[in-house]
């Protein structure tokens, strides 16, 4: 089992729609979790860090943590055709880490 | 400011060959890593570098190796390569001192390497 799983789609949802990308982790010692976009073509950039577990807003983006399910979400409100990418969820056990863990990625197309 | 670059982008080279590749980090960055991308795999780190000492090490084969210079600019080096080397290989650029944050990375375009 891979430590960290995530469902490689291909998720194609209309313009507008609430769009819901999930992973799970198996290690328990992964305390920082982060949501990448990936474009065709280009490297994986930033879109949402979380610390605990809770809820974490960003414009449409909403990063969500369940550490005792081991399980982290991000929604995608009002999605638009520029949002189509892969999205990365990623993880490391300390702070100043930059040994990331991550899942294999969500294709996403959002059809307009 | 400039981002990360990686050179050459496109690669393809023959089983059992050696290859290189080179990034160079942000201006001020001292740390770089380097993961690999595959569709079977995903994102998989490989190494990290920070002031020309390889701080940390994924769970690749010795074939894998890097280095990185005064500048803070790094290569990684793949020798005796093997069809499933076939990959993206990003570097992410970051300050690296303590008090950093594992999401203060910066990612380069990667350099598609393909071994025929």
């Amino acid at each position: 089992q891979k430590e960290v799983e995530q469902d490689p789609g291909p998720l194609s949802v209309p313009e507008g729609a609430i769009v819901s990308l999930n992973c799970t982790y198996s290690n328990s010692a992964f305390q920082y979790f982060m949501w990448y976009r990936q474009y065709s073509r280009k490297g994986p950039e930033l879109l949402m860090y979380t610390y605990s577990s809770g809820n974490k807003e960003d414009g449409r983006f909403t990063a969500q943590v369940d550490k005792s399910s081991k399980y982290i979400s991000l929604f995608i409100r009002d999605s638009q055709p520029s949002d189509s990418a892969t999205y990365l969820c990623a993880m490391s056990e300390r702070a100043g880490s930059y040994q990331l863990t991550f899942g294999k990625g969500t294709k996403l197309s959002v059809i307009p | 400011k400039a981002g990360v670059t990686q050179t050459p982008r496109y690669l393809i080279k023959t089983r059992g060959q050696q290859v290189t590749l080179s990034c160079s980090p942000i201006s001020g960055h001292r740390s770089v890593s380097w993961y690999q991308q595959t569709p079977g795999q995903g994102l998989q780190f490989l190494f990290e570098y920070f002031s020309e000492t390889q701080r940390n090490k994924g769970n690749f084969p010795g074939r894998f190796s890097g280095r990185q210079f005064s500048n803070s600019r790094s290569e990684m080096n793949v020798s005796t390569l093997e069809l499933g080397d076939s990959a993206l290989y990003l570097c992410a650029s970051s300050l690296g001192t303590s008090g950093g944050l594992s999401y203060e990375q910066y990612f380069g375009p990667g350099t598609r390497l393909t071994v025929t």
